[in-house]
Parts: C-alpha cells; structure tokens; sequence
C-alpha cells in the first residue's frame, strides 16, 4: 500500500509570508502528527489530528495551525514566516486506536525562509 | 517530562556490533521505538517494544527495556555501511486522548569499512 505522502518536498519562502503543507496518511490510518526537525530543537511534536479534530498540541506559536479532512488528509499553514521556521517538517500516520503499530512517516517537506 | 536523552556520535567497523543507547524519563510509556533517518529522508520505523516486554529481536535488531532504570537500547549486529545513518528512539505517551510520540535527539552512526 502507499506509505505517507508529503507534498511539496522541497519549498522557499520569504520572511512574512504564509505557507501550507500537505500530508496525506496511509490508506486506512486515522491520526496524522506534525513535526518540525531542525539542527537546534531536534524533533518537536506539533500537533495530532484524528478524524478532523486536533487531538494534542504542542508547544509552538498560534501562527502554527492545522487541519484534516474527511478523507484524514492533513494540511499544516505556518503564517508570517521567521527564519527560524526554516526545518523539515515531517508527518506521521498511524491508525489512531490504542494500539500501536508504530507511526509510518512521510519523506518531509523541506521550507526554508529567507 | 518527557525527556528522552541519546548519545550524539557512536563509530563502529563494519562487522561489528553497535549498541545505540537511550534513556527516558516517563514511566508511563506505553511503547517505545526506534527510527532510523538517512540524509535528506524522513523517519524509517525500525522496531518497537511494549513497555512491559524487556527484549524483542528482529533479525540483526535487538531491543532490550530496563522499565526500572528506564533505559533502552538497539544492539545491530554485523553493523554494514548502509546502517550509516541517525538513529532516534521515541516514546509514545498518551496524553489526553491520544498517543504522542517524544524523541530523542539521535545518535549518529558512522560505520568505517
């Protein structure tokens, strides 16, 4: 079956501006996380959705937002880019249940602000 | 908290073993994991371990859990080139509602042929 699928892979943006990222799960998987990975922080958890509401949240700004659709499609919008929001950004799918099959994660999509 | 702590850099010849090692800080773990990153790709899922289970093999991939000392580690054995790559471990929690992973800050593994 299709893994994970991030779109784009690779984007550059301007100091100010606004962008969205698209992730779309596993056939079947519920949950979609978000995470930011840079040299300095290392991974940091985002946000959780599962079925269309946002289960967890962590600790970023309020610029940082979400969404999933029906379809468990996610999108992620980081609004009034900084530099320091220039990281690969990187989700992951999973069935959403108690049980835990691991989480699968996508290739990432690489925003880098000037 | 959920502190997960790694060491930075591990070096090993090929053929040999690696030990890649991990401590956390939660005792409420609920599972407990181990990716691999290459360069430029996302997160690859290794391998993972319930918290109340305190080994699991997996061909050259062996996990052994000290709950009390919460303590994990990813043993490859005949480590190849291709095992150069960084290695994350991660514990899930659950948290209102839902299961949050929490990452460690990966080792990198270096293999010298």
């Amino acid at each position: 079956k299709a893994g994970v699928t991030q779109t784009p892979r690779y984007l550059i943006k301007t100091r100010g501006q606004q962008v969205t990222l698209s992730c779309s799960p596993i056939s079947g998987h519920r949950s979609v996380s978000w995470y930011q990975q840079t040299p300095g922080q290392g991974l940091q958890f985002l946000f959780e959705y599962f079925s269309e509401t946002q289960r967890n949240k962590g600790n970023f700004p309020g610029r940082f937002s979400g969404r999933q659709f029906s379809n468990s499609r996610s999108e992620m919008n980081v609004s009034t880019l900084e530099l320091g929001d220039s990281a690969l950004y990187l989700c992951a799918s999973n069935l959403g249940d108690h049980s835990q099959g691991g989480y699968t994660f996508g290739s990432g999509t690489r925003l880098t602000v000037v | 908290g959920e502190d997960v702590e790694q060491s930075l850099f591990l070096s090993v010849r090929e053929g040999d073993s690696s030990v890649i090692n991990c401590t956390y800080t939660d005792s409420s773990s609920t599972y407990l994991y181990w990716y691999k990153q290459e360069p430029g790709a996302g997160l690859q899922l290794l391998t993972y371990i319930f918290s109340n289970m305190d080994m699991k093999q997996d061909q050259r991939l062996t996990v052994l859990l000290n709950k009390k000392d919460k303590h994990l580690s990813l043993r490859i054995a005949d480590t190849q080139t291709g095992d150069s790559a960084i290695y994350f471990c991660a514990e899930s929690i659950y948290q209102t509602g839902a299961n949050n992973l929490f990452f460690g800050t990966g080792t990198r593994l270096t293999v010298i042929p």
